[in-house]
């Protein structure tokens, strides 16, 4: 298994559907977990951290199954602005050394 | 609160030309990082600084790629002599302290885009 696994979509879902991804990761001692959005050729930025179970925010969800190893971002009500590349990331190892992205998930939200 | 600053942009060069790529992170962010991003993926980790001290260089291609953090605020990514493949987005991103390690709660620059002809 590859050490961050996404669904490269895209996703396609129209505007105030609810729409989830998940993110998939080796390292099965892993403790923390990020989501980060990225527009088109723009940087990504923080979405939302998961340390524990889950985290929500708005309309966003995060929740983290540790026995199947995934992380799932959900998103209720989708806006034209939510379509992006959602990138998921955490630490690679458990001492926190070097970090790794997935390949990040496109997400369009058609009117 | 100003973001990262990141210089140049864009930077057009010849292969086997060197280049340099600057980074200013956000005040008070001891933990510094360099990503390398190619179209369709996710960004890859090239070099980690904790202050002035890198802590996290195995992804840096050694032969070619270096980096410095000089009194642990701004930081330089060099490349010579560039290679083809090296086209790419170079992101800078820092973080706030955490609690024994790092926060990993990134926040990027606007990148430097690369293209080597």
């Amino acid at each position: 298994r590859k050490e961050v696994e996404q669904d490269p979509g895209p996703f396609n879902v129209p505007e105030g559907a609810t729409v989830a991804f998940n993110c998939t990761y080796s390292n099965s001692a892993s403790q923390s977990f990020f989501w980060y959005r990225q527009d088109c050729r723009k940087e990504p930025k923080l979405l939302m951290s998961v340390y524990s179970s889950g985290n929500e925010d708005g309309r966003f969800t995060a929740q983290l199954n540790r026995a199947s190893q995934y992380i799932s971002l959900l998103i209720r009500d989708s806006k034209l602005s939510d379509s992006a590349t959602y990138l998921c990331g955490l630490p690679r190892d458990n001492y926190g050394q070097n970090f790794v992205f997935g390949p990040g998930t496109r997400l369009s939200v058609l009117p | 609160e100003a973001g990262v600053v990141q210089s140049p942009r864009y930077k057009i060069i010849e292969k086997k030309q060197p280049v340099a790529f600057w980074c200013n992170p956000i005040s008070g962010h001891n933990t510094l990082y360099w990503y390398r991003q190619n179209l369709g993926q996710g960004p890859e980790l090239l070099i980690r600084y904790e202050n002035e001290e890198a802590v996290d260089d195995s992804q840096l291609p050694k032969d070619r790629f270096s980096a410095e953090r000089l009194k642990g605020v701004d930081s330089t990514l060099k490349i010579q002599p560039a290679e083809l493949g090296d086209s790419a987005v170079y992101l800078c991103a820092s973080s706030p302290p955490g609690f024994g390690q790092p926060s990993y709660e990134q926040y990027f620059g606007p990148g430097t885009r690369l293209t080597v002809t």
